[in-house]
C-alpha cells in the first residue's frame, strides 16, 4: 500500500524558515517516472503547485517562489523534505506532498501551517 | 508560465444531470493534463490522467476529453457523492493547477 504523511511544525513565525518532511512507504523514491510534489492550499482557495522532485534527482519550482523554496530528498529514508524561507502570514495553508506517477495519484493528508508572530 | 483557467467556477446541479466543466491552457499541452475531485478538509483524488484515462478505482460515469489547449471533464449522471471541488492541472511543464469549480446541489 502507497501512503505518504506530511510532518513539520504547525506554527511559525514570520521571517522564520518552514521545514516540512514527507515520509513516503509502498514505493521507493529511485524508482523511475515517479516523483513527488508538495502543493499547498490556503484556506478556502486553490490548490498551488510548489515543487517537485524527480526520480533521478532533479527538482523543478514554482516561479513565483522559487528564491524561497529548496526542495530534496533522502531515498535511504524515504523522505522528501522541503524548505521556505521568509515565512509570511499569506503562506498559512495546508501543504500536501503526492506522488505522480500518472498524474498526481497517492496523497498525503495534508499538514496546516499557521503563520503568526 | 503555463496558466489554466476553469468555467465555470461554479455550479449547480442535480441528481442525475450531466455535467460538464471546461479547461484552458493558455499555451498547448499535448494531453497533460490531469483532473482532479476534492472534498472539503480532505485532499484531492485523482479522477482522470493523460486528458482522458481513467484512473483505476474511479467510476466510470467521469470521462475526460481534449487536447492541445482545450479540455474537459464530464459526469455523466451526479451522484450524491460527486458534489465537490474539481481541479484541472498541466503537466506539460512543471505543474499548474486550475483555479477550481464547485459543484453543489441545486
Amino acid at each position: 500500500q502507497v501512503t505518504l504523511k506530511e510532518s513539520g511544525p504547525v506554527l511559525v513565525k514570520p521571517t522564520e524558515t518552514l521545514t516540512l518532511t514527507c515520509t513516503v512507504s509502498g514505493f521507493s523514491l529511485s524508482n523511475a517516472r515517479m516523483g513527488v510534489s508538495w502543493i499547498r492550499q490556503p484556506p478556502g482557495k486553490a490548490l498551488e503547485w510548489l515543487a517537485h522532485i524527480f526520480s533521478n534527482d532533479e527538482k523543478s519550482y514554482s516561479t513565483s517562489l522559487k528564491s524561497r523554496l529548496t526542495i530534496s530528498k533522502d531515498t535511504s529514508k524515504s523522505q522528501v523534505v522541503l524548505t521556505m524561507t521568509n515565512m509570511d502570514p499569506v503562506d498559512t495553508a495546508t501543504y500536501y506532498c503526492a506522488r505522480r506517477w500518472n498524474g498526481m495519484d497517492v496523497w498525503g493528508q495534508g499538514t496546516t501551517v499557521t503563520v503568526s508572530s | 508560465d503555463i496558466q489554466m483557467t476553469q468555467s465555470p467556477s461554479s455550479l449547480s446541479a442535480s441528481v442525475g444531470d450531466r455535467v460538464t466543466i471546461t479547461c484552458r491552457a493558455s499555451q498547448s499541452i499535448s494531453s497533460y493534463l490531469n483532473w482532479y475531485q476534492q472534498k472539503p478538509g480532505k485532499a484531492p483524488k485523482l479522477l482522470i490522467y493523460a486528458a482522458s484515462s481513467l484512473q483505476s478505482g474511479v467510476p466510470s460515469r467521469f470521462s475526460g476529453s481534449g487536447s492541445g489547449t482545450d479540455f474537459t471533464l464530464t459526469i455523466s449522471s451526479l451522484q450524491p457523492e460527486d458534489f465537490a471541488t474539481y481541479y484541472c492541472q498541466q503537466s506539460y511543464s512543471s505543474f499548474t493547477f486550475g483555479p477550481g469549480t464547485k459543484v453543489d446541489i441545486k
